[in-house]
Formats: C-alpha cells, sequence, structure tokens
C-alpha cells in the first residue's frame, strides 16, 4: 500500500458530512494556490486552485478559502463521500519559481 | 488526466547500480519536474527543466542528474543507487511558471537493496 500518508494528520468524517482541510503556506509572496488529492498508489490529481486576488472559488462539491491575512488556505467538500478518501495537500506558488507543497493531511470518509 | 507516463512503474535494484528513470508526455508542455515522495516529507523537488537541454535543480539534487533532448522525454539518473533514495518518484508537467497549475504521471517505486 501506499506509505506517504505514514505520518499525516488525520480527519475522520462520517459519510454525507462535510469536511474541511486546513493549510497554512509560508511565503506572503505567494499568489497561485491549488489543492491536489492523492489516492493510495496514484499521482496527485489536482482539484481546484485560486489565485490571490479571489478570497472565494467553488468547484464542484469543493470551496476553496483564501485567508491572506493570516496565509490560510482551506478545502471544504460538501457531502463527503466513501470517493474521498485520500490525501490532501496544498500548494503555493511563490512567483515565477517551482510550486511548494505541505505535507498533506490524510481524510478518512466513515461509512 | 494529462498525458503523462512514467517508466518503469516499479524497479528494485542493488546499491551502486545506475537506474533512469523516464517520463514521457504528450502535452507539448514547456516544463517537467521530477519529485521524491517520502513518508514525512510530502513531495521534494529534485530537479526541473524549463525548456529542451534546460534544466535546474531542486532542493535535493545530490546523487541525481537529469535530461531533456526532446520536449516529450525528460530522463531522470540515479548514476550509483543508494539506500537512501528509496522513494516513490513523480514526474509533473506544466505550461509555465508562476500561477500554473502541475499535472502529475503515476508515479515511480524503487526500491533500493
Amino acid at each position: 500500500g501506499e506509505s506517504v500518508g505514514l505520518h499525516l494528520p488525520t480527519l475522520s468524517v462520517q459519510e454525507g458530512d462535510n469536511s474541511i482541510i486546513n493549510c497554512a503556506y509560508s511565503n506572503s509572496a505567494s499568489d497561485y494556490f491549488i489543492w491536489y488529492k492523492q489516492e493510495s498508489g496514484k499521482g496527485p490529481q489536482f482539484i481546484i486552485d485560486i489565485r490571490s486576488n479571489m478570497d472565494k472559488r467553488q468547484g464542484q462539491r469543493v470551496t476553496v478559502l483564501l485567508n491572506k491575512t493570516v496565509k490560510h488556505l482551506s478545502l471544504q467538500i460538501a457531502a463527503t463521500q466513501p470517493g474521498d478518501s485520500a490525501v490532501y495537500f496544498c500548494a503555493e506558488s511563490p512567483g515565477n519559481t517551482p510550486l511548494v507543497f505541505g505535507k498533506g493531511t490524510r481524510l478518512s470518509v466513515i461509512a | 488526466d494529462a498525458g503523462i507516463t512514467q517508466s518503469p512503474r516499479h524497479k528494485v535494484t542493488e546499491t551502486g547500480t545506475p537506474v533512469t528513470l523516464r517520463c514521457h508526455q504528450t502535452e507539448n508542455h514547456r516544463y517537467m519536474y521530477w519529485y521524491r515522495q517520502d513518508p514525512g516529507h510530502g513531495l521534494r523537488l529534485i530537479h526541473y527543466s524549463y525548456g529542451v537541454k534546460d534544466t535546474d535543480k531542486g532542493e535535493v539534487s545530490d546523487g541525481y542528474s537529469v535530461s531533456r533532448s526532446k520536449t516529450e522525454d525528460f530522463l531522470l539518473t540515479l548514476e550509483s543507487a543508494t539506500s537512501s533514495q528509496t522513494s516513490v518518484y513523480f514526474c509533473a508537467i506544466s505550461g509555465g511558471q508562476g500561477q500554473e497549475t502541475q499535472y502529475f504521471g503515476p508515479g515511480t517505486r524503487l526500491l533500493v537493496l
């Protein structure tokens, strides 16, 4: 199985509930942020992104909130499903340099 | 899914042997990246390329080299594999840097004995 999640914080939610996953980013110059989902044994998959001129962006069942004042990013998943179980991590883009990735949070959905 | 493939998907090798991992893309993206992923460290950048024959080091480049002779292919070479290089390696691509999403390949699981 996938060993990348051994040391990650875990969020457990009941199926059907909403999930909120948080991320603190490090660079106040970052102007672009991405959330990725990684299922066991697979590569990271793009979920949603947000630019620094926005506070909120919605996708299908997902919402990303950006608070630049406290350098905080959150991912909200509505009506969480078993298929949402995965590791989620944020990435920040501090200008014209490679993305910087957070370590991630494991989401476990209880059926 | 972005058109990114990695080969091999799994490899077991012995300490001191050379290893080459291949990343192939069909998206004609300018940027390509190699990361390793280990428990407790998340994704760490090894090397990246911003064009054919144009590469730069990431935060964990020691012991690794890369080459990009064609837009679609980016090779990662471990000249003399060590046990500390046991990891899962991911390739990623993007159209640019700065407000550009990176798309990842499926990964290569490498075990160095």
